[in-house]
């Protein structure tokens, strides 16, 4: 079991430019979580998929949006970007909604720098 | 708004002694608390949780103490070894009323445990 896999592992864009970063869930997760970690901080939630559909959004703009497929994997979408987008972003798989937080896995993350 | 404080950026405890991590929250609504480990290049994993309904929560070295009334948590470490050494991430949920795998997560404390 390979576990949550993220790609790319590095990325270097410049402003204004627009990213997509990617992730494959655990083996039998279907609800993928996409976190936000900026230097000297903790994740924060951009927002959850499950069933091809947005169910949760944390705070975040409308420049950042996201998609689930129908084999569980995921994109995360970044637009318009900006220096303060530079940061590590983690994607977490758990399976099914509603679950116990424990059972949800972090990828390796993707880590993004906007020059 | 930060709802959820680990004050101690950094922490440096000897082999064999009892490292103790702290964690502050504001947010009354919270009910689940859980504790990640962090090594470079790799995504948080989940190491111990507590629901609000205890106290303490205890796995083999691991054990987190909740006060509710201080809105406090700790995780205690005893025996420390050196592959302790790593980035300890609080988080916190709202998992009983909202159902969802939303964390919102502290800034991290850098555990160094020396041989």
């Amino acid at each position: 079991d390979a576990g949550v896999t993220q790609s790319p592992t590095h990325l270097i864009k410049t402003r204004g430019q627009q990213v997509t970063l990617r992730c494959s869930p655990k083996s039998g997760h279907d609800t993928v979580s996409w976190y936000q970690q900026a230097l000297g901080q903790g994740p924060q939630f951009i927002f959850q998929y499950y069933e091809e559909e947005e169910r949760q959004r944390g705070n975040f703009p409308d420049r950042f949006s996201g998609h689930q497929f129908p084999n569980y994997s995921s994109e995360l979408n970044v637009n318009a970007l900006l220096l303060g987008d530079s940061a590590l972003y983690l994607c977490a798989s758990s399976p099914g909604w509603g679950g116990l937080q424990e059972t949800q896995y972090f990828g390796p993350g993707t880590r993004l720098l906007v020059l | 708004d930060q709802q959820v404080k680990q004050n101690s950026p950094s922490l440096s405890v000897q082999e064999g002694r009892i490292s103790i991590l702290n964690c502050d929250y504001t947010n009354s609504m919270f009910d689940y608390f859980l504790w990640y480990k962090k090594y470079p290049a790799e995504g948080p994993t989940f190491l111990i949780s507590i629901s609000s309904i205890k106290d303490k929560n205890e796995d083999g070295r691991f054990t987190v103490f909740l006060n509710k009334s201080a809105k406090h948590l700790s995780l205690h470490i005893v025996p420390s070894q050196p592959g302790d050494s790593a980035v300890y991430f609080c988080a916190a949920s709202d998992w009983g009323s909202s159902n969802t795998g939303k964390l919102i997560f502290g800034q991290g404390t850098t555990l160094q445990v020396k041989p």
